[in-house]
Formats: C-alpha cells, structure tokens, sequence
C-alpha cells in the first residue's frame, strides 16, 4: 500500500552545523506534506508546511524542500541548537483541509555540544 | 486557548480491566484524531470525527477498541477488556477543516500501561 518512510532513523549533529533530515513518499497523489517535531514526553508539534504546488519553502531556520520527481521531502536546520534534538516526522496527505495525515517512522536527531 | 487535552496523562491498570482515555479538542476545530505510538509501530491513526460523526475507523485494532464523540467538545476512546499489547502513548489531536491546510494539533498524549 501507499506509505511515507524516513531514510534515516538517527542523525547526530554538532551544534551550529545545519541539519538535513529526509522522508520519501510513494503516494503519487500526496497534494501537502507537514514536518512535526516531538520531543520526549510531548505531542508532535507542527514545524513546516508545504504545498504539491512548491518545491521549497522557509521558515525560522527551517526550509522545507519538495522534490515530486523522485517523491522526496527534507528538512532542513539552520545553526542546529540543543533545543532541536527531537524525533522528527514527515506527513502526508492526499488533499488539503483536515483530512487524515500518514506519518513516517521519524528520525531521531540528536545535537551534540 | 489550552489548546488540547487529555485526560489522564498516565493510566497504569491491569489485563483485563476497562480503560477510558478523554480528549478535549480545540475549541471550534472540525476535526479530532485518536492516535496510538509505539516503538514498533510508530504513529498509527486509530480514527478520526468530523463533526462528531466517525469517519474513517480503520486504523481501530478490534471490538476491544471503541471511540465516541458525543459533542464537539468531548471525546473518549474505550479499551474493554485491556491487554498488556495495548500499552502505548495515546494521543489526541484536531484540526480546523479549511483552506489553510491540514495542521493538526496534537495532545500531550496518555501513556498507558497494561500489567
């Protein structure tokens, strides 16, 4: 079946290098796609969005790059800090306004001083 | 706004007993999630409301599982009888129906423990 999948589970950064965390998706179909960000103990928390109709989009810090070609999502940290090691997940969905997401299997990023 | 609520954060019980986990969602969102995560499944969607009406039960594992939602404001998700393979963070999360996307909000979650 359809399904969004991360490449890989952990990733250790040194504090201030950029982080790049990646998620592949097969669902030719999937029209917008979310990055959450969860940390121990906590819900996932929405960090950025991007339509099927963008390939790139920026936040504080953070860009979200869409390649549909080869069904692709990263993310990306600028200046990685302590705060944003976390579990990260990729999600998907077929159409916009509020339908159910499918999330990744996330990736563990670690930020090491 | 408190954004969304559950109640209780942690709930310990044993094999066999009724569990009722609570979900309060945002105030005017069209949309509530019930998700189960584990380590070896990750984040699965259990099932979700519009307009207090279920719409996609899929994810619900067996007749052991069941989910209300009585009112906009209010939601349960019941376990009877519980089993230890249940034991996993429960999460709640809502999401406003419009052109603005797909962001759902998420809970704090429930950690259950099935002895």
């Amino acid at each position: 079946g359809e399904s969004v999948g991360l490449h890989l589970p952990t990733l250790s950064v040194q504090e201030g290098d950029n982080s790049i965390i990646n998620c592949a998706y097969s669902n030719s179909a999937s029209d917008y796609f979310i990055w959450y960000k969860q940390e121990s103990g906590k819900g996932p928390q929405f960090i950025i969005d991007i339509r099927s109709n963008m390939d790139k989009r920026q936040g504080q810090r953070v860009t979200v790059l869409l390649n549909k070609t080869v069904k692709h999502l990263s993310l990306q940290i600028a200046a990685t800090q302590p705060g944003d090691s976390a579990v990260y997940f990729c999600a998907e969905t077929p159409q916009r306004g509020g339908n159910k997401l499918t999330f990744g299997t996330g990736t563990q990023l670690k930020v090491e001083l | 706004d408190a954004g969304v609520i559950q109640s209780p954060r942690h709930e310990v019980t044993e094999m066999g007993q009724e569990v009722t986990l609570r979900c309060k969602p945002i105030s005017g969102h069209d949309y509530l999630f019930w998700y189960r995560q584990t380590m070896m499944r990750g984040l699965e969607l259990l099932i979700y409301f519009n307009n207090n009406v279920p719409i996609d039960d899929s994810g619900m594992p067996e007749d052991r599982f069941s989910a209300k939602m009585p009112n906009a404001s209010f939601s349960t998700l019941k376990i009877q009888p519980s089993e230890p393979r249940d034991s996993a963070v429960y999460f709640c999360a809502s999401s406003l129906q419009g052109p603005g996307g797909n962001e759902q909000f998420f809970g704090p979650g429930t950690r259950l423990t099935v002895l």
